[in-house]
């Protein structure tokens, strides 16, 4: 069944703050993590992946963080604007199969 | 450089038509999959294919729904007698081989709607 979920569906900050966005699964064969954005009326926008021999990926003001002894992950945006506003997902891979596992979603509102 | 397209972007059906999905993956892209995302949820898993083959329908309803990727042409996901609770986003990506490195492509999806 599905396994991955969210701690908050929405989160409210100002232009400028560092935003964390946190995620819960549940699976712990799961090997391989993506978390996407997704702009109202569109797809889903692959933003950051991480592997589970890592715990810490960076990208261009994203950086994604694993803790598999408590099966959490979470993406930091730093210095967020409001073109950040969006609906993020966390997705999990479980190992050997191809179908990812969405999250609930969690809203970001970023305010100028 | 195409990324994957879906079409049409919006579909409105009466209760009891058929609904056909197309989507033609990246170039190059052999591995097809669907998902089906109501308002306000993640994305559901429905089915991968390759070409001319289906990998794992897990996620596909049992009746009412097939999806197909032909040797030529795009993936087809198909829906017979529409129902109001098929009105959903449905979103495929692709991907040029298993496990996708960096996750899949999608596309911007068909918004069906049944009235």
């Amino acid at each position: 069944g599905e396994s991955v979920g969210l701690h908050l569906p929405t989160l409210s900050v100002q232009e400028g703050d560092n935003s964390i966005i946190n995620c819960a699964y549940s699976n712990s064969a799961s090997d391989y993590f993506i978390w996407y954005k997704q702009e109202s009326g569109k797809g889903p926008q692959f933003i950051i992946d991480i592997r589970s021999n890592m715990d810490k990926r960076q990208g261009q003001r994203v950086t994604v963080l694993l803790n598999k002894t408590v099966k959490h992950l979470s993406l930091q945006i730093a210095a967020t604007q409001p073109g950040d506003s969006a609906v993020y997902f966390c997705a999990e891979m479980w190992a050997g199969f191809q179908k990812l596992v969405f999250g609930t979603g969690t809203r970001l509102l970023v305010s100028p | 450089n195409a990324g994957v397209m879906q079409n049409p972007r919006h579909l409105v059906r009466r209760r009891g038509q058929e609904a056909r999905l197309r989507c033609s993956p990246m170039k190059g892209h052999s591995h097809v999959y669907w998902y089906r995302q109501l308002p306000e949820e993640g994305l559901k898993f429905m089915v991968y294919l390759q070409k001319e083959n289906i990998i794992d329908e897990s996620g596909m309803p049992k009746e009412r729904f097939s999806a197909e990727f032909p040797k030529e042409g795009p993936s087809i996901l198909r829906i017979q007698q529409v129902v109001r609770g098929d009105s959903a986003a449905y979103f495929c990506a692709s991907s040029l081989s298993g496990p996708p490195l960096h996750g899949y492509t999608f596309g911007s999806g068909t918004r069906l709607t049944v009235v």
